[in-house]
């Protein structure tokens, strides 16, 4: 059981440059969701999902995008990458939205823009 | 908007004291998180709460649903405990985090 797997473990881009952050989980968890990490800030939620096919944004959406095809996977697109994209990233799933769900977090993905 | 405010922000403390971290929050929730990330960055889910009282091992963490408030308390502190703690408290879909309370036990 591998729990959730996310790739890139470390990225650098150049401004502009896109690309994606995977995400999988083999656990059947509805839940999937996508968080920054930046000094002196808590996670901040960047886009959910609450099951295949179903996505909505969070906090700060502005320059990711997202998709669910399926179950097990939920990776974030970064579509023209910015030095304010420089941060960790983490992907977390839970068996459902509902409170009470125990969280699992990925390793964390260390992106820098230059 | 929910506000999740830990404190303190950073604690030192020597092996073998009784650490407490606490959490306050500003919308009434149903459950709550208390998380660990270590210094290499992972983050695990220590407990989940709902009421009342929760125990593993050394760690224990409470929570008072009308006070809008939790606390994490550590037990005969060790070195091996030095990482950020982190508070959730967020709706159903929407996780919102604390900014983490950071802790270095020293011998």
């Amino acid at each position: 059981n591998a729990g959730v797997t996310q790739t890139p473990k470390f990225q650098v881009l150049k401004t502009g440059q896109s690309m994606t952050l995977q995400c999988a989980q083999d656990m059947n968890h509805e839940y999937m969701s996508w968080y920054r990490q930046d000094p002196g800030m808590g996670l901040r939620l960047i886009h959910y999902s609450v099951g295949a096919g179903i996505t909505d944004q969070g906090e700060v959406p502005n320059g990711y995008n997202v998709s669910r095809s399926t179950t097990e996977d939920f990776p974030l697109r970064l579509l023209s990458a910015a030095p304010s994209q420089t941060s960790v990233y983490f992907c977390a799933s839970s068996a459902s939205n509902l409170r009470g769900d125990t969280i699992y977090f990925g390793e964390g993905s260390w992106l820098t823009v230059v | 908007k929910n506000e999740v405010e830990q404190s303190p922000q950073n604690l030192t403390a020597q092996e073998g004291e009784f650490i407490t971290i606490n959490c306050s929050y500003s919308v009434g929730i149903s459950a709550l998180h208390w998380l660990q990330q270590h210094p290499g960055g992972g983050i695990v889910s220590l407990f989940m709460l709902s009421s009342g009282k929760k125990k593993h091992g050394r760690l224990i963490a409470t929570i008072n649903i009308q006070e809008k408030h939790s606390s994490l308390h550590i037990t005969a502190s060790h070195p091996r405990d030095s990482a950020v703690y982190i508070c959730e408290a967020g709706t159903a879909s929407k996780l919102t985090f604390g900014t983490g309370t950071r802790l270095q036990v020293t011998l």
